[in-house]
């Protein structure tokens, strides 16, 4: 199972675009990668998932690099409602599920 | 689409009684599903993954005996805690996820309280 690592926490101010980082240096071949927000005692929401390359839905974009071992969420200009816990998963979703574990996940404080 | 639901989303139990929480998926047919812990101010740790019609797969640590999971349909997975203890007191999520999606959908959580 490919290991992510985030940062534990981040600050922004309302309106400014974040980008958050995931490190997952032993991604493996059939591994997609797969972004969520958490508030508290709330489930996971999906935001955003992706293979290779950029991939940008209508609350968030997400850049891969050419090697995977890295990727990017990117919120633009976040509102205090943005706060919240995103973690970063990395998992073979194809052809048989396999398992992922969650990280530490990032918790984003946005500040008014 | 994609919704998953559970229930209850609280509930409060004496030390030694048994607890049921289920997991739906509303609008999919899920094949697989998975059930989650989270204790206060950390990730969540999986804790098994279900296929329907076939035994759970429990991670390391956790004992199949004491958390019961039963996948019977491919909208219904549910588990229950035996004999609960309070140090069972955690919120549990469960995911699911179809036979066409990519990804898993998470459930709202349920809030255990063991007295």
């Amino acid at each position: 199972l490919a290991k992510t690592t985030q940062p534990i926490s981040m600050d922004s101010y309302e309106g400014q675009e974040v980008n958050i980082t995931c490190s997952h240096n032993n991604i493996a071949t059939n591994d997609y990668i797969t972004w969520y927000q958490q508030f508290p005692s709330q489930g996971p929401r999906f935001i955003i998932q992706g293979y290779k390359t950029k991939v940008t839905n209508e609350v968030a974009s997400l850049f891969i690099p050419a090697d995977r071992k890295s990727s990017t969420l990117s919120l633009p200009r976040v509102s205090l409602s943005d706060t919240a816990v995103y973690y970063c998963l990395v998992g073979d979703i194809a052809g048989g599920y396999q398992k992922v574990t969650f990280g530490t996940g990032t918790k984003l404080q946005v500040i008014p | 689409g994609a919704v998953v639901s559970q229930h209850p989303s609280r509930v409060i139990c004496k030390s030694g009684t048994s607890v049921k929480i289920e997991c739906r998926s509303l609008d999919f047919q899920a094949t697989t599903m998975f059930w989650y812990r989270q204790f206060p101010k950390q990730s969540l740790m999986l804790m098994a993954t279900s296929n329907e019609g076939s035994k759970a797969t429990y991670e390391q640590g956790v004992e199949k005996d004491k958390f019961l999971i039963n996948h019977a349909s491919l909208t219904l997975s549910t588990l229950t805690v035996t004999s609960a203890h309070p140090e069972d007191s955690s919120f549990y999520i469960c995911s699911a996820r179809g036979g066409n999606q990519e990804t898993q959908y998470f459930g709202p959580g349920t809030r255990l309280l063991v007295l």
